[in-house]
């Protein structure tokens, strides 16, 4: 099935520690994003790739980096982890028009302790 | 800064009446608008969408309203059914963003049998 796919499924992880959290699509869409969960606080946006070999930063880009070697690649980095970094993220591509919105992967759900 | 606010946490309804979903946003920049479902331990996925030139979208059960100068959007779901229990997301975005979409803070609903 053609979709996002996001690894690992959910993770506890020392703070202190670094991690990286996969996403891979097979839509060849050019925009790539990730999103964290929060509740009360809804969706909010890490880092976004418009095309591959470009990332730039959204409304909470501390402490997390991207990179965007090829089209179906968008690997989320936590270099140094935090307790305030437990949450639910999530991948999402789309096509170039906004129009058609965006496809979600399942998430990762990462508690940091 | 929130610019995309959905003050109403949570909604119950009855199966077979009308649940009435609100968001609010304050750029008046914005000029497309969409509305995501997420079950839990799934992605969000993609219900409706309204452009600013338009004042009303059906699909279905599904119709979303845009009042842009009081910067408000309500998504109607008419009948409410079991299966539409999940949490309602509405994301904005302007040409000056591009394709990335700021996400209210989301609304459980929940539609007893």
């Amino acid at each position: 099935t053609a979709g996002i796919t996001q690894a690992p499924t959910s993770q506890i992880l020392a703070a202190g520690r670094s991690m990286t959290l996969r996403c891979t699509q097979d839509m060849r869409h050019n925009a790539m994003y990730w999103y964290r969960q929060d509740l009360g606080l809804g969706l909010r946006l890490i880092h976004y790739s418009n095309t591959a070999g470009t990332t730039g930063k959204g409304e909470v880009p501390d402490g997390y980096s991207v990179s965007r070697a090829n089209t179906d690649d968008f690997p989320l980095t936590l270099a140094s982890a935090v307790p305030s970094q437990t949450s639910v993220y999530f991948c999402a591509s789309s096509k170039s028009r906004r129009e058609e919105g965006y496809t979600f992967g399942s998430g990762t759900r990462l508690t940091v302790v | 800064d929130q610019q995309v606010k959905q003050n109403s946490p949570s909604l119950s309804v009855q199966e077979g009446r009308i649940s009435i979903l609100n968001c609010d946003y304050t750029n008046s920049m914005f000029d497309y608008f969409l509305w995501y479902k997420k079950y839990p331990a799934e992605g969000p996925t993609f219900l409706i969408s309204i452009s600013s030139i338009k004042d009303k979208n059906e699909d279905g059960r599904f119709t979303v309203f845009l009042n842009k100068s009081a910067k408000h959007l309500s998504l109607h779901i008419v009948p409410s059914q079991p299966g539409d229990s999940a949490v309602y997301f509405c994301a904005a975005s302007s040409t000056f963003t591009g394709n990335q979409f700021y996400f209210g803070t989301g609304t459980s609903l929940t539609v007893i049998p």
